[in-house]
């Protein structure tokens, strides 16, 4: 079956520490986004990347990174520079590079402080 | 930034009755997008509505579209316990067109 996978579903961060998140598709798609969602909240864009090597900054990048090597594969850095990052983080992909296609989506990873 | 806004919030009915949930957006689009997300999972796409068309089907769902009054609504007929989730309103970005500007979400309950 084609779709997104996001690991891990919960992930925990320790002060100072940086952690990854991965999102893999195998949908073929072009585009791919991260996206923040805090409780009782909207969904709000972190980075997204229209082709391989290459990405734009969202409306609150600042304290995440992000890298896209493959096209399958677009993995979410949340830094120690992030001071609030306890939230559900959602990937999603769309084919072709604008908004006029329907975003699919994984099934989020939870991050939490220790 | 956010641009839709759903209406109301929070919405809980009985299970058969219909829902109608409402999206107000603030600048031109070119389409408009539903989502439904169910507690702790990820968002699934529901329907794509392009702004000249004002009224789409699928299945018990109907999305209307007037973009006179820059708003949207999404009615679920006869609903089902399984509805229960939270419904989201997505619109392009007439500056930007390659990223989605998001409703806050209305939570729906359908209760047995």
């Amino acid at each position: 079956d084609g779709g997104i996978t996001q690991s891990p579903k919960y992930l925990f961060r320790k002060e100072g520490q940086n952690v990854t998140l991965s999102c893999e598709q195998n949908l073929n798609h072009d585009a791919m986004y991260w996206y923040r969602q805090d409780p009782g909240q909207g969904l709000r864009l972190i980075y997204y990347s229209q082709i391989v090597n290459d990405f734009q900054k969202g409306d609150i990048a600042e304290g995440y990174s992000v890298s896209r090597e493959k096209k399958e594969s677009f993995p979410l850095t949340v830094t120690s520079a992030q001071k609030n990052p306890t939230a559900f983080y959602l990937c999603a992909s769309t084919t072709g590079t604008g908004s006029n296609q329907p975003q699919h989506f994984g099934d989020g990873t939870r991050l939490s402080i220790l | 930034s956010q641009q839709g806004e759903e209406d109301p919030q929070a919405l809980s009915i009985q299970e058969g009755e219909n829902a109608t949930m409402n999206c107000s957006y603030k600048t031109s689009i070119n389409n408009l997008q539903w989502y439904r997300q169910n507690s702790g999972r990820g968002l699934v796409h529901l329907i794509l509505i392009r702004s000249n068309e004002r009224e789409k089907h699928s299945g018990r769902l109907r999305v209307t579209l007037d973009t006179s009054k820059k708003s949207s609504s999404l009615l679920i007929t006869a609903s089902r316990a399984a509805d229960t989730a939270s419904y989201f309103c997505a619109t392009d970005n007439a500056g930007n067109n390659r990223k989605l500007i998001w409703g806050l979400g209305t939570s729906l309950a359908v209760n047995p």
